[in-house]
């Protein structure tokens, strides 16, 4: 069936230096896609969203970059700090519902 | 302005039985969704409530069922409780039920242990 998936379960960074964490996408009837943090222990938290009319979307300290023709989907973290260490999901929603397809998620580690 | 509240945080039960979950959405949004985390996996889709209906449904046996209360509150019901539900649910709340660019907001979760 139509899914979201990320390509690595884990990632691995210095503090300071940008990270990008990626995901692809098959379901074309998307058009809204949504990155979440999760913390040991909490639930999902929402960093940044973008609707498929954008290619790029910046945040605080976060951009998130949607390619449509190859459908895949990138959050990228500038200087990265120890805590945003965190299982990061993408996820998917079309406009006719509202549930969201959760990937399974990258686990970023930050090291000091 | 609080955030999405769930109680219990933890809850262990015994094969067989049932078990009731709660939620009180952020504020000001009225729409609630209730998701099952396997430990490693991402959230799953059970339902959504609005207006005290439910509206959307996801790939889950009858055992599991809810309600949502004129205050916007919601409660997750599991009978005959399996091994395999052992899982943390997670409630999500907004505002409406399919507004693209309302995020869905999630609360910490309760986690169910079934022995």
């Amino acid at each position: 069936g139509e899914s979201v998936g990320l390509h690595l379960p884990t990632l691995s960074v210095q503090e300071g230096d940008n990270s990008i964490i990626n995901c692809a996408y098959s379901n074309s009837a998307s058009d809204y896609f949504i990155w979440y943090k999760q913390e040991s222990g909490k639930g999902p938290q929402f960093i940044i969203d973008i609707r498929s009319n954008m290619d790029k979307r910046q945040g605080q300290r976060v951009t998130v970059l949607l390619n449509k023709t190859v459908k895949h989907l990138s959050l990228q973290i500038a200087a990265t700090q120890p805590g945003d260490s965190a299982v990061y999901f993408c996820a998917e929603r079309k406009t006719s519902g509202s549930r969201l397809t959760f990937g399974e998620g990258t686990q970023l580690t930050v090291n000091p | 302005d609080a955030g999405v509240t769930q109680s219990p945080t933890h809850l262990i039960k015994t094969r067989g039985q049932q078990v009731t979950l709660r939620c009180s959405p952020k504020s000001g949004h009225d729409t609630v969704s209730w998701y099952q985390q396997a430990l490693g996996q991402g959230p799953q889709f059970i339902f959504q409530y609005y207006e005290e209906e439910e509206r959307q449904r996801g790939n889950f046996p009858d055992r599991f069922s809810g309600h949502q209360f004129p205050n916007y509150s919601s409660e997750l019901n599991v009978n005959a409780l399996l091994l395999g539900d052992s899982a943390l649910y997670l409630c999500a709340s907004s505002l409406g039920p399919g507004q693209v660019g309302s995020p869905l907001h999630f609360g910490n979760g309760t986690r169910l242990t079934v022995t």
